[in-house]
């Protein structure tokens, strides 16, 4: 099992809109809608933001959003806030109860 | 509010054995439907799921650390534990404990604990 692939670093400034990506291949992303996705600030505990490729649990503001095509999962962060910027982790079902992560996304905003 | 906090010790020598704890708070670690997870975060790169154990005692483990690697509930206690045999370098890493009722997203996690392998 291969890590998830998110590119190192996205930004955008305040108020723009910002999509990670996480790719994997048929067996993991392509294959189940189990594609969750955390934020991260290094000292904290992860926060979960999106489960199920495009649920967002409660308490999570409605800029955020997931999708999937294929074997490609994307999170997208509308009306960028100061506060967003952290590390993103995708995460995938990968069948026979293991999970993979993707090897996380640094965002800045400007 | 469910929280969880990791314990243990920040230091061990190459080959000896890494041993965490996760306190649960919040919720009987007994109740049924819950995946009590170990996931570790290597400086610099990616999360790494270590495994789970369901709260029936069933244990499921990546594949590439199964033979090094034991997850166990105590339930007297409400913690989990993690056992990491043989340790390396390669282990240094950030451990967190986190909970699933899937068993593929995670929704509540401790804040991690730095474990460094090193003699």
């Amino acid at each position: 099992q291969s890590a998830l692939t998110q590119p190192r670093s996205v930004s955008g400034s305040p108020g723009q809109s910002v999509t990670i990506s996480c790719t994997g291949t048929i067996s993991d992303v392509g294959a189940y809608n189990y594609v969750s996705w955390y934020q991260y600030h290094p000292g904290k505990a992860p926060k979960l933001m999106i489960y199920d490729v495009s649920k967002r649990p409660l308490g999570v503001p409605d800029r955020f959003s997931g999708s999937k095509s294929g074997n490609t999962a994307s999170l997208t962060i509308s009306g960028l806030q100061a506060e967003d910027e952290a590390d993103y982790f995708c995460c995938s079902y990968a069948g026979s109860y293991t999970s993979l992560f993707g090897g996380g996304t640094k965002l800045t905003v400007l | 509010q469910v929280q969880l906090q990791e314990s243990g010790p920040g230091l061990v020598k190459p080959s000896q054995t890494l041993s965490l704890t996760c306190a649960v708070s919040g919720l009987s670690i007994n109740r049924g439907g819950y995946y009590w997870t170990w996931i570790r975060h290597h400086p610099g790169k990616g999360l790494e799921w270590i495994g789970y154990i369901y709260y029936s005692g069933n244990t499921y483990y990546n594949p590439s650390l199964k033979s090094r690697v034991s997850i166990s509930l105590d339930t007297s206690k409400n913690q989990f534990s993690l056992i990491l045999n043989s340790v390396t370098a390669a282990d240094t890493a950030v451990y967190f404990c986190a909970r699933s009722s899937t068993s593929w997203d995670f929704d509540y996690w401790g804040q991690g604990t730095l474990v460094s392998v090193s003699s």
